[in-house]
Formats: C-alpha cells, sequence, structure tokens
C-alpha cells in the first residue's frame, strides 16, 4: 500500500463541471502540497496545506489531518484545466512522498 | 527572473553509457532536490542538497547514482552504467530556505526524459 494514495486515478469532465480529486495518507505529516503537471513534464505548485482550506481562483483545497484526507476543488471546470494533478506530503522527516496523480481531462 | 532550468531536456542512451543531467536552480535558492519520476507514476525523492552539502542521498537507488552541488548552485546528477530500468525523468526543484524550512513552495525544473536502449 503506497503512503499516499489518490482517487480517482483517471478522470473525465464536460467544461462547466465541479471536480474534485481525493488524497489519502498513512505517514505522518507536517503539510501536504498540490501539483499540477502538464504534458512534458512542467510540475507547479498549487497549494501548501497544513490545515484548513485555501481558495485561488476556481481551486480549493482542504484537508483534514485526524482524517488523514485531502481533497482538490476545481469549480467551474475548463479545457485547459486538463493536466495531472499530484498530492504530495511533507513527511516528518522533510521528505515529498507523492501521490501516483489524478490525470484530468476537461472536454468542451 | 529565470525559474528552474535543466538540460538536456531529451537524453537517449545505450546501456552501460554514462550520462550527466545538470539543473540550474533558481539563484539564490539554499535547496536543492532531485526527484525520478517513472511512466505513470509520481515523481520519487533521491538527494537533498542545502548550499553544497548534500544532506541526504536516502533515496538514490544504487551507487550507480552520483550527484554533487559543488559550489551551491548547479547541481549534476550522474549515472554510471546506465540500465533500462533508469529510464524516467528525472526533476529538480529548488527552495529559498534550508532544512526547517520545507513547507516553502518547491520550484520544479522541466525535466530530463532519460531512455535507455
Amino acid at each position: 500500500k503506497n503512503e499516499v494514495e489518490q482517487s480517482p486515478q483517471n478522470l473525465t469532465a464536460q467544461e462547466g463541471e465541479f471536480i474534485t480529486i481525493n488524497c489519502s495518507y498513512s505517514v505522518g505529516i507536517s503539510a501536504l502540497h498540490w501539483l499540477q503537471q502538464h504534458p512534458g513534464g512542467g510540475i507547479v505548485s498549487l497549494f501548501m496545506l497544513s490545515s484548513g482550506k485555501k481558495k485561488h481562483g476556481r481551486l480549493i483545497a482542504t484537508i483534514n489531518i485526524q482524517e488523514k484526507h485531502s481533497s482538490l476543488h476545481i469549480t467551474a471546470s475548463h479545457p485547459r484545466d486538463s493536466a495531472v494533478y499530484i498530492c504530495a506530503a511533507l513527511d516528518n522527516t522533510d521528505k515529498l512522498i507523492f501521490g501516483t496523480g489524478t490525470r484530468l481531462q476537461v472536454f468542451p | 527572473g529565470a525559474g528552474v532550468s535543466q538540460s538536456p531536456r531529451y537524453k537517449v542512451a545505450k546501456r552501460g553509457q554514462d550520462v550527466a543531467l545538470r539543473c540550474d536552480p533558481i539563484s539564490g535558492h539554499v535547496s536543492l532536490f532531485w526527484y525520478q519520476q517513472a511512466l505513470g507514476q509520481g515523481p520519487e525523492f533521491l538527494t537533498y542538497f542545502q548550499n553544497e552539502a548534500q544532506l541526504d542521498k536516502s533515496g538514490l537507488p544504487s551507487d550507480r547514482f552520483f550527484a554533487e552541488r559543488p559550489e551551491g548552485s548547479v547541481s549534476t546528477l550522474k549515472i554510471q552504467r546506465t540500465q533500462q530500468e533508469d529510464s524516467a525523468v528525472y526533476l529538480c526543484a529548488s527552495t529559498p530556505r534550508g532544512r526547517g524550512h520545507f513547507t516553502d513552495t518547491q520550484y520544479f525544473g522541466p525535466g530530463t526524459r532519460l531512455t535507455v536502449l
């Protein structure tokens, strides 16, 4: 069992739909990152969370420390949101442990 | 205001060849990380530098892998006697501060895609 698990692995949506990607982790963490990876490899950091909720534009990230669970939501999805979304847990040895990613495709 | 750059972007090597992958972090960034990302997987930690000091190399898969950052800026990841299982994207990331501040945003380079034939 991976220490950081994401679901679903693949997600297809119509433009405008509300999207949720889930991340569960089994290790103790000091923070959790949500990252976006476009084809060609480039990774961009979206959020760093240690508690509660953060919002940036149409993106919302939440974390429940007790349940060891985080979600990334995208409101009013758009084709340009198509990418791989990765959660990464910063464990108590200061290492980032990455999930395998959720591949999102948003169709017009 | 350049970001993290990596070169080459693509490398094809014959099994047994040595390769060297370069990372130029954002100027002034203290921390530098190397990750390996196999196809369809998330990145996995390889090694960490704080300035020129390699503080953690626990993720290097074998003694064929070697990394250095001699002047605390540019880093090179060297793989000797490459094997097919080394085929992956090698990502470099940097952050402004050192250990104890790893909640800082990591700035990733575009990666080097290594294919070993």
